[in-house]
């Protein structure tokens, strides 16, 4: 099983502030990672597949990058809306996601 | 607009079972593979079991196969998941999630809010 490892467990950025979230995978996954935010309540919502494209209706400032082993989600200027819980999840054998990062108001 | 509603959680005994369903609208249903995944209070997403837009291929992760069956009707553009055997470990809410392609083994583009399944006596 690919193991998905993401961090930090908890990121604190102030509001207009960048975000780089990390997510690392226990073998080679090419780039087939997906990024998902949740918020409290709700289901989550895909931002990004392929490691670096943006889903349907996803602001232009959040951005995916990464291959291989190592993936990056970064949110340029970060919004109130934003704050939530973050994963990443590998589909390039089966499925498995990270445990999170949330992401909290400095 | 996609839309994916899900239905059957509840309280159930330890050892009880239970039938998920999660009923799809705005798209062609049987054109994509439809996956379940549970969350648990407070915990992360896993993945629980998938199957293609054809319903002749089901997948399941380690931990609930055999106990676990998935299917679907697409006359009816529906998605099951029947639950047997339940534990306390099966607390959680269950989302169905829809893939891009008619295969699973993919991301999931949209997910339905959820339907919280609680075993206790």
């Amino acid at each position: 099983e690919i193991v998905m490892t993401q961090s930090p467990a908890t990121l604190s950025v102030s509001p207009g502030e960048r975000a780089t979230l990390s997510c690392r995978a226990s073998q080679n996954i090419w780039k087939n990672l997906a990024w998902y935010q949740q918020k409290p309540g709700q289901a989550p919502r895909l931002l990004i597949y392929g490691a670096s494209t943006r889903a349907t209706g996803i602001p232009a400032r959040f951005s995916g990058s990464g291959s291989g082993t190592d993936f990056t989600l970064t949110i340029s200027s970060l919004q109130s809306e934003d704050f939530a819980v973050y994963y990443c999840q590998q589909y390039n054998n089966w499925y498995t996601f990270g445990h999170g990062t949330k992401l909290e108001i400095k | 607009e996609v839309q994916l509603v899900e239905s059957g959680g509840g309280l159930v005994h330890p050892g009880g079972s239970l039938r998920l369903s999660c009923t799809a609208s705005g798209f062609s249903f049987s054109d994509y593979a439809m996956s379940w995944v549970r969350q648990a209070p407070g915990k992360g997403l896993v993945w629980v079991s998938a199957i293609s837009g054809p319903g002749g291929s089901t997948y399941y992760a380690d931990s609930v196969k055999g106990r676990f069956t998935i299917s679907r009707d697409n006359s009816k553009n529906t998605l099951h998941l029947q639950i047997d055997s339940l534990s306390a470990e099966d607390t959680a809410i269950y989302y169905c999630a829809k893939e891009v392609a008619p295969a699973a083994g993919d991301y999931f583009d949209h997910w339905g809010q959820g339907t919280l399944v609680t075993v206790s006596s």
